[in-house]
């Protein structure tokens, strides 16, 4: 079946550490996204990349990192810049149409991430 | 910037009863709406869409329509069941060229109770 996994689950990590979330799909998109979820405050977009070796910020891209190498592969390093990277994190992917189509953005189980 | 209202939560109905839960979008051009579900500790799913004025998007006994003249995009179900309890995103895309990015809602927890 074609779709998005995240791994892990579940993250624990030491403040002043750096950690990678991973996210992967087979669903042959060209766009990918990463969001961050905090309670009440719906999704806000960290970084998106429309095609491989190319992304952009988002709305609260600092203290994040991405890379986009492989077109399946969209990886989201969290680093010790972030102040506060506690929260649930979501990875969508879409199709990369001319205007006038509605990219339906399709999402991964997502990670939770602690830091303490 | 781009903006979505969402009808704040929790909103808490007995098993058959109807909901809605409102959505306005506020934007320089016509936007694509979509409603998406998120059911405990999982990702979101999309639930229904719409593309332009009028149109009505539904999916699971869940319908919307695309008002224009209030950009709005109410979400309903005639009679909700308990596996229903999840929380509910209403989004929107702009129809400007190369734009990518969708605006969410803050989202509305429902709870469906026997």
């Amino acid at each position: 079946d074609g779709g998005i996994t995240q791994s892990p689950k579940y993250l624990f990590r030491k403040e002043g550490q750096n950690v990678t979330l991973s996210c992967e799909q087979n669903l042959n998109h060209d766009a990918m996204y990463w969001y961050r979820q905090d309670p009440g405050q719906g999704l806000r977009l960290i970084y998106y990349s429309q095609i491989v070796n190319d992304f952009q910020k988002g709305d609260i891209a600092e203290g994040y990192s991405v890379s986009r190498e492989k077109k399946e592969s969209f990886p989201l390093t969290v680093t010790s810049a972030q102040k506060n990277p506690t929260a649930f994190y979501l990875c969508a992917s879409s199709e990369n149409r001319g205007t006038g189509v509605p990219y339906e953005q399709y999402f991964g189980p997502g990670t939770r991430l602690t830091v303490t | 910037g781009d903006s979505v209202t969402q009808m704040e939560g929790p909103v808490t109905l007995s098993e058959e009863a109807f909901l809605t839960i409102n959505c306005t979008y506020t934007a320089t051009g016509y936007p694509s709406l979509f409603w998406y579900v998120q059911y405990p500790g999982e990702g979101l799913q999309l639930l229904l869409k719409a593309t332009k004025a009028d149109d009505k998007g539904s999916n699971k006994g869940f319908e919307a329509t695309y008002r224009k003249e209030t950009t709005s995009f109410h979400l309903e179900k005639g009679s909700v069941q308990v596996s229903d309890s999840a929380v509910y995103f209403c989004a929107g895309k702009d129809s400007g060229a190369g734009s990518y990015q969708l605006t969410f809602g803050k989202g509305t927890k429902l709870s469906v109770i026997p």
